[in-house]
């Protein structure tokens, strides 16, 4: 089975400090996500990565930033957190290329519920 | 922008009743076509999937899906929904770029 392990479920943090939130899958898949979780909203993708060191801005870039420094590892910063910033964040990873609509789907991580306080 | 929208944001059912929650999306294009379900505390898991071939696809625990190409849409159906179906639904399209779009998500409540 595909794994996506974020590595936490429940983070407080202040606001203004900088937050790491860790995600690591186990398929050596191509592409990784990670997206941010509101009531009404659905999901909404914050940034995406299709090989290492490789990034691109999803819907909503502003206030974070991501490192994918090793494949199998894809990293969201909050450089300082908000209260708005206050969500579910859900990481996500899929096989596929760039250069067409893959047959493939994403596996999601357990979510990080984070509050900024 | 490609956006993804789904008809209902609750829904409310009785066991037993039948279930069809709407999705509609915008992009002309080449499009592959999911739904997946978040139960209560839970990650998100693929409920099913269309890539291609017949329209009607069939996913996991009954329930089933139509891609009508010419009204942009992909509606889950059930026909008899089941307590513990209670969750969180998302249709989701992917485009270019393996780039997946949610829709809100609809929420559904059924009642013993």
């Amino acid at each position: 089975d595909v794994k996506v392990t974020q590595s936490s479920r429940y983070l407080v943090k202040r606001t203004g400090e900088k937050v790491f939130l860790e995600c690591v899958q186990d398929m050596d898949h191509e592409n990784m996500f990670w997206y941010r979780q509101d009531p009404g909203l659905g999901l909404r993708l914050i940034y995406f990565s299709y090989d290492v060191k490789m990034k691109e801005k999803g819907d909503i870039p502003e206030g974070y930033s991501v490192s994918r420094e090793k494949k199998e590892r894809f990293s969201l910063i909050l450089e300082s957190a908000s209260t708005n910033q206050t969500s579910m964040y859900l990481c996500a990873s899929s096989d596929g290329d760039r250069v067409r609509v893959s047959r493939t789907e994403a596996f999601f991580g357990q979510g990080t519920r984070l509050t900024v306080v | 922008a490609q956006s993804v929208s789904q008809h209902n944001h609750h829904v409310i059912l009785s066991e037993a009743a039948s279930l069809e929650l709407g999705c509609n999306y915008s992009y002309g294009g080449t499009v592959n076509l999911f739904w997946y379900v978040q139960y209560p505390g839970q990650h998100l898991q693929l409920l099913l999937k269309y890539f291609s071939g017949d329209p009607l696809v069939k996913g996991i625990k009954g329930f089933e899906a139509e891609f009508i190409k010419s009204k942009f849409s992909f509606n889950l159906r059930k026909p008899s929904v089941q307590w513990s179906d209670t969750a969180e639904y998302f249709c989701a399209v992917k485009t270019s770029y393996d780039t997946v779009i949610f829709g809100p998500g609809t929420s559904l409540s059924v009642i013993p």
